[in-house]
């Protein structure tokens, strides 16, 4: 079965530089989120998007957006990067019908 | 606003034994759902199972089980028989009942599994 799919796996940026997280949600799912989960962390959520349109946000720092495009794929776009911005980022997708949450493998983002 | 609590940081089992993890969560919502998800050293997100809080009977997925008690707010799982491969974090996390919500999680509760 088609799992929810995230790239890049792993990202290095330096301080200050821009990152951009893809993902792609399982078919027929019109919802994404957007998870962040620091070292020894929970993940905390960032986003969320249904059919296209923001419908949540949680703690997500001003330096960063998202989007949800026509094809329901979801880009993360991180600028200013600072060193605590390094963690483990989870994108997971759902729908109205689906009662459950899929994670993708998430995006280890490490900034120098 | 809604909290999850995981009280034990760290939990240890022998295989073939049982061991139980807890979770207590605060919400004023009557309708929500509760998950435990597991976390293995590759850090992918696996769900391990799901109960819905209108539900009386509590939730089974094979070794998996459990406690759920609605009036205290509590949400324990319980891993029978654990094996070597069920060592990893363990994440209770909170939903409302509207499916395309966000997961609201606890801290996490280390498993170690001993041979």
């Amino acid at each position: 079965a088609a799992g929810v799919i995230q790239s890049p796996r792993h990202l290095i940026k330096e301080k200050r530089e821009t990152a951009t997280l893809k993902c792609y949600p399982i078919p027929r799912h019109d919802t994404v989120y957007w998870y962040q989960q620091g070292p020894g962390q929970d993940p905390q959520f960032l986003i969320s998007f249904y059919e296209k349109m923001q419908s949540d946000k949680g703690s997500i720092p001003d330096r960063f957006s998202a989007q949800q495009f026509s094809d329901y794929h979801s880009e993360l776009n991180m600028s200013s990067l600072e060193l605590g911005d390094s963690a483990l980022y989870f994108c997971a997708s759902s729908s109205w019908t689906v009662m459950d949450s899929f994670f993708g493998q998430g995006t280890r983002l490490t900034v120098v | 606003a809604q909290t999850v609590t995981q009280s034990q940081p760290e939990m240890s089992v022998q295989e073939a034994e049982t061991v139980t993890l807890s979770c207590t969560y605060d919400t004023s919502e009557s309708d929500y759902y509760l998950f435990w998800y597991k976390q293995p050293p590759s850090r992918q997100m696996i769900l391990v199972i799901r109960q819905e809080a209108y539900k009386q009977q509590n939730a089974t997925e094979n070794r998996f089980s459990v406690n759920f008690q609605k009036a205290a707010k509590s949400f324990s799982l319980k891993i029978s028989d654990s094996q070597l491969g069920d060592a990893a974090m363990y994440f209770c996390a909170y939903r409302s009942s509207y499916n395309t919500d966000k997961l609201i999680f606890g801290t996490g509760t280390r498993l170690q599994v001993f041979p």
